[in-house]
């Protein structure tokens, strides 16, 4: 069976703070992938990040930062120096066996305050 | 720009009154998904095709139906909209030739049953 857990269902932080989103993720197979979706008040889901099983490297894209941790099963999101562009609701996703496998975490809202 | 397109990004339409959402995309994914999304939820896989081979999943009620015409288009189908199917309905593609690809998201069709 496989599994997203996103703990925090709501953050709210003021602009220019750092933020982590947690995500922890159940799964037997071997070989899967991992994602994050941002989902803006528009309503798009817009794909962010993709991470396969056999890479640990962290990664860095500008304000935005992943830690993926085999150990500890956790993929976790961080957005250094937030704005209020980043409000928004973002999941993290877990992909293995086969074409429609993804499982959604419940997601996370994050409202960023001027 | 290769995307996804789904049309109409609102629709209304009467409990009981078959309604018919509509995605294409320009990006030549063989592989075509359907979800659902409540307010404050993930989102839901309802089916996917696969090529043109139709993969329902085993929890979508039978009330919702899809047809793919072609690799481009592909469509939701609701028999018989009742209150509960008010959501946001969230068209996706990937490349799944020998691999997980990412999926890629349409903007979505926010349905309203009265």
């Amino acid at each position: 069976a496989q599994k997203v857990t996103q703990a925090q269902t709501e953050i709210s932080v003021v602009e220019k703070e750092d933020v982590t989103l947690d995500c922890v993720y159940e799964t037997r197979d071997t070989t899967y992938y991992l994602f994050w979706y941002k989902q803006p008040p528009s309503g798009e889901l817009v794909f962010l990040i993709r991470r396969n099983s056999f890479d640990e490297q962290n990664e860095i894209s500008g304000r935005y930062s992943w830690n993926f941790q085999k150990s500890t099963s956790s993929f976790n999101f961080t957005i250094t120096a937030s704005q209020v562009v980043d409000s928004a609701v973002y999941f993290c996703a877990l992909s293995a066996v086969a074409p429609g496998d993804m499982r959604f975490g419940a997601g996370t809202r994050l409202t960023v305050k001027p | 720009d290769a995307m996804v397109i789904q049309n109409p990004r609102y629709q209304v339409t009467q409990f009981g009154k078959p309604v018919t959402l509509s995605c294409s995309q320009t990006l030549n994914h063989n592989v075509m998904y359907w979800y659902q999304q409540k307010s404050s939820q993930a989102p839901k896989l309802l089916f996917h095709y696969y090529d043109k081979d139709f993969n329902n999943e085993a929890d979508t009620p039978d009330n919702f139906q899809s047809r793919r015409p072609n690799t481009s288009f592909c469509f939701l189908d609701i028999r018989s909209p009742g209150l509960g199917d008010a959501a946001m309905y969230l068209c996706a593609t990937s490349s799944n030739r020998g691999r997980r690809e990412t999926q890629y998201f349409g903007p979505g069709t926010r349905l309203l049953v009265l």
